[in-house]
């Protein structure tokens, strides 16, 4: 149980394009979904955390105008990465939790992470 | 603010136990997280303490958690080449969870 999914697993796009990252929670409803950025060898960075229905809550020096975060229903959030520079290039990954679980109240659970390279 | 340190590097030989650590600072964790990273893949949920608890053993896997001096350890029995991966360690703060850098676990036949 618990699986989370990415899509699409690895992109290149030119610079200046605008790429759709999804995350989706394949067996549970998840209240929240958080998406980080992982540099190589660094660990994650939390980027934003969103909860379905609502606008998502950037983490201070994450421009909201350049990572759309929407989180339309219980098993979907996406991340646009608009006007995309090669600056923009990472690992981002998902995670998705639920509230109310026995024993396991808001653990994450990660998506496998989106390669993204921009040209 | 809040900060969780861990080692960058640990090496160990097949079938030995490797103990990898981790320091945390804001006290009023509530779950501390371990979670194992393969090349190029995202984060996989291994096992996670609450924070009254001072160890819990899930298979190979033994936690360790000192509350007092902010420790929390991983102790993996009988390392296997498959156990070569980054781990993170993870306290929550609230809704968020802070990572450490994560050690690289290598692990040599």
């Amino acid at each position: 149980g618990a699986v989370v999914s990415q899509h699409p697993s690895w992109v290149i796009c030119k610079s200046g394009t605008s790429v759709k990252i999804e995350c989706r929670s394949l067996d549970f409803q998840a209240t929240t979904m958080f998406w980080y950025r992982q540099f190589p060898k660094q660990s994650l960075m939390l980027m934003a955390t969103s909860n379905e229905g609502s606008k998502a809550t950037y983490e201070q020096g994450v421009e909201k105008d350049k990572f759309l975060i929407n989180h339309a229903s219980l098993t979907l959030s996406t991340l646009t990465v608009t006007s995309a520079h090669p600056e923009d290039s990472s690992f981002y990954i998902c995670s998705a939790s639920w509230a109310g679980a026995s024993g396991m109240t808001d653990t994450q659970y990660f998506g496998p992470g989106t390669r993204l390279t921009v040209l | 603010g809040e900060d969780v340190e861990q080692s960058l590097f640990l090496s160990v030989r097949e079938g030995d136990s490797s103990v990898i650590n981790c320091t945390y600072t804001d006290s009023s964790s509530t779950y501390l997280y371990w979670y194992k990273q393969e090349p190029g893949a995202g984060l996989q949920l291994l096992t996670y303490i609450f924070s009254n608890m001072d160890m819990k053993q899930d298979q190979r896997l033994t936690v360790l958690l000192n509350k007092k001096d902010k420790h929390l350890s991983l102790r993996i029995a009988d390392t296997q080449t498959g156990d070569s991966a980054i781990y993170f360690c993870a306290e929550r703060v609230g809704t968020a969870l802070i990572f450490g850098k994560g050690t690289t676990l290598s692990v040599s036949s």
